[in-house]
């Protein structure tokens, strides 16, 4: 069964470097998201993003954050300057088509750790 | 803007029991749809259970079902013949209906950590 996969598994990095996150959605998904988990909290919707461009942002996309899909099948979320703040699950979702009643599918996480 | 609410932290349920988790909402909105998640210790966001708003019809997944009250904006999910392997964070989420233009994110509750005692 076709599945979103998520690449790094854990990440560690120091306060103020860049990280990149990768993501591979399902291949024929069109819609894509990114959620953030902090340890212990709800799952907060963080971007959504169709025909290469962003959809919808939450408040907590501020300008360190930037989304791509550089070829065609990845999908990643850029961090610029990393905060302590930052650590926390990362998921990427997907999205086969137009209808709202498609389900999302979501990746394992990135656990991103900030020090 | 809407929100869910999960207003049990943890609930526990001795194997082969029944257990139900609770869960509001609040929106303006007449079409949505809504969901519960199962996250176990892997942290892996796994869909139970799926609602449209516009069915009467109560939602039913093998042992999982739900009790959806729209005009009370209620959406609890019963676990039947609980197993161990049930045990995990439960999340309850929202989701508009509408054109993808305008997100259709998912909105989560706070969740629930189900406890299953053998």
């Amino acid at each position: 069964e076709p599945e979103v996969t998520q690449t790094p598994s854990h990440q560690v990095t120091q306060m103020g470097q860049e990280v990149i996150l990768r993501c591979v959605p399902i291949s024929n998904h069109l819609y894509f998201y990114w959620y953030r988990q902090i340890l212990g909290q709800k799952v907060e919707f963080l971007v959504s993003f169709y025909n290469n461009e962003i959809s919808e942002k939450s408040e907590i996309f501020d300008d360190q954050f930037s989304v791509e899909r550089p070829d065609g099948s990845n999908f990643t979320l850029k961090i610029r300057s990393t905060k302590l703040e930052d650590s926390a699950m990362y998921f990427c979702a997907s999205k086969v088509g137009t209808s709202d009643s498609y389900e999302q599918y979501f990746g394992p996480g990135t656990r991103l750790t900030v020090t | 803007a809407q929100t869910v609410t999960q207003s049990q932290p943890e609930m526990s349920v001795q194997e082969a029991e029944t257990v139900t988790l609770s869960c509001t909402y609040d929106t303006s909105e007449s079409d949505y749809y809504l969901f519960w998640y199962k996250q176990p210790p892997s942290r892996q966001m796994i869909l139970v259970i799926r609602q449209e708003a516009y069915k009467q019809q109560n939602a039913t997944e093998n042992r999982f079902s739900v009790n959806f009250q729209k005009a009370a904006k209620s959406f609890s999910l019963k676990i039947s013949d609980s197993q161990l392997g049930d045990a995990a964070m439960y999340f309850c989420a929202y989701r508009s209906a509408g054109w993808v233009e305008y997100g259709n994110k998912l909105v989560f509750g706070a969740g629930t950590i189900l406890r299953v005692k053998s």
